[in-house]
């Protein structure tokens, strides 16, 4: 059965700290992994990673993907307030499931 | 461009009546899903389609039911609603499979079932 479970559930931090998210699966006919962030409403986009090893970045935010240990992290630098969310990693596999796993709650405190 | 929208935002049932959730797309996306969410539990699959006309089961499907007769809608529906329902739904939509493309989601349907 496909299985994604992200650790740790909940994360509290102050403003500045750097934070490493945590996102394990197991999937059969992978195809691509997905981070988004959640606050009040809908999930918002952040990255999506296919291949093994290569960084995607965006501003104080960066993801990898490990395909041969089946992990993913999503680093946060200088965390700021506004960073407080949700964070869901997801599993898009061949068949066209999109699963995700549990969510990581970040509380960054002034 | 109004992306996914869904419909009705927000809705109170009683145990045992029904009830159906409307997704639309306007993006012409072949892939479309229905999650719910709970605290603690991230977005769970209930069902989702890869096309009109199919459908197919995701994680937790009991007591749900869907259709997908045309390509931009998506139906999500309760036929006796149960207090363990109380969640809010999350439909989302995909172009294809997702490796070069993301997803979009509406904007949730907060439902409560007493």
């Amino acid at each position: 059965e496909d299985k994604v479970v992200q650790s740790p559930l909940s994360l509290v931090v102050h403003e500045g700290d750097t934070v490493t998210l945590n996102c394990s699966y197991e999937v059969t006919n992978f195809r691509s992994l997905l981070w988004y962030k959640q606050e009040k409403k809908a999930p918002t986009f952040l990255f999506m990673l296919t291949s093994s090893g290569i960084e995607k970045k965006s501003g104080r935010l960066s993801s990898i993907l490990d395909k041969k240990e089946l992990f993913s992290i999503l680093n946060i630098t200088a965390t700021q307030t506004g960073d407080s969310a949700i964070y869901l990693c997801a599993l898009s596999s061949n068949t066209g499931k999109l699963i995700f796993g549990q969510g990581t709650t970040l509380q960054v405190k002034p | 461009n109004a992306g996914v929208t869904q419909t009705p935002k927000f809705r109170v049932l009683k145990t045992g009546q029904s009830m159906t959730l409307l997704c639309a797309q306007d993006m012409n996306h072949e892939y479309m899903y229905w999650y719910r969410q709970d605290p603690g539990m991230g977005l769970r699959l209930i069902h989702y389609s890869v096309g009109e006309g199919t459908t197919a089961k995701g994680e937790v499907p009991d007591g749900y039911n869907v259709s997908r007769l045309k390509k931009q809608n998506f139906l999500l529906g309760l036929e006796s609603a149960a207090p363990s329902q109380t969640s809010v739904y999350f439909c989302a939509s995909s172009y294809s499979r997702g490796a070069q493309y993301g997803y979009t989601f509406g904007s949730g349907t907060r439902l409560t079932v007493v």
